[in-house]
């Protein structure tokens, strides 16, 4: 079965400093990876999402995250934070087989943004 | 923008009642789910359902049911509401092919009391 892990459940940087979201996966083939954002109140937007190529992919709103498979990780990385990043991140991994392909999601972890 | 509407935000309801939540999607998805939030625990699937009538089992099915009549709404149901079923609900739909990422709903929090 698959699963992931978020280790840190909450995360405090400075706004303009740099910022590392730690995901690990346990899953057998290739997976297909996910990070979501989750403002207060709101649903879950997708910021990125890895399924083959390039291990480095880009997402919206400045977000980059980097799948190592040695290391079974896909982690979650900003050069400058933002207030407005201050939300609650998910990572997820998706089945690559089977008719609905579900999304299994870490605990996420909350950042905060300090001015 | 595919959009994903939950019917209601809040939702107060009282132990033993039967409960419907609502999702409806406008993109002509497949596949639609029913995830709960709870914190620390992340999200984990109730149910799922890649067809009209066509419905699976998630990780935490117990006490619920869902239903599908037509492709647009995915209906969660909780026959006998309880305390323990108090939670942040989230509905998502996608596509079934390659290239798939969900579009989620904005919630609905339920209290049961």
């Amino acid at each position: 079965a698959q699963s992931v892990t978020q280790p840190d459940i909450h995360i405090t940087v400075s706004e303009g400093a740099s910022l590392e979201l730690r995901c690990n996966y346990s899953y057998g083939a290739t997976p297909y990876l996910f990070w979501y954002v989750q403002s207060p109140g709101q649903g879950l937007q997708l910021l990125l999402k890895y399924f083959s190529g390039d291990t480095l992919v880009q997402g919206i709103k400045g977000f980059e995250a980097e799948f190592k498979r040695s290391q079974s990780s896909f982690n979650l990385r900003k050069p400058s934070v933002h207030w407005s990043d201050a939300a609650e991140y998910f990572c997820a991994v998706g089945s690559t087989s089977g008719s609905a392909r579900q999304l299994t999601f870490g605990s996420g972890t909350q950042l905060t943004v300090l001015p | 923008d595919v959009k994903v509407t939950q019917s209601s935000r809040y939702l107060v309801k009282r132990t033993g009642e039967k409960v419907f939540l609502e999702c409806v999607q406008d993109m002509d998805h497949e596949n639609m789910f029913w995830y709960r939030q709870d914190p620390g625990l992340g999200l984990r699937l109730i149910y799922f359902s890649y067809d009209v009538k066509m419905k699976e089992k998630g990780d935490i099915p117990e006490g619920y049911s869902v239903s599908r009549e037509k492709k647009e709404r995915f209906s969660l149901i909780l026959e006998s509401a309880s305390t323990n079923q108090t939670s942040m609900y989230l509905c998502a739909s996608s596509f079934p092919g390659r290239g798939y990422g969900y579009t989620f709903g904005s919630g609905t929090r339920l209290t049961v009391v």
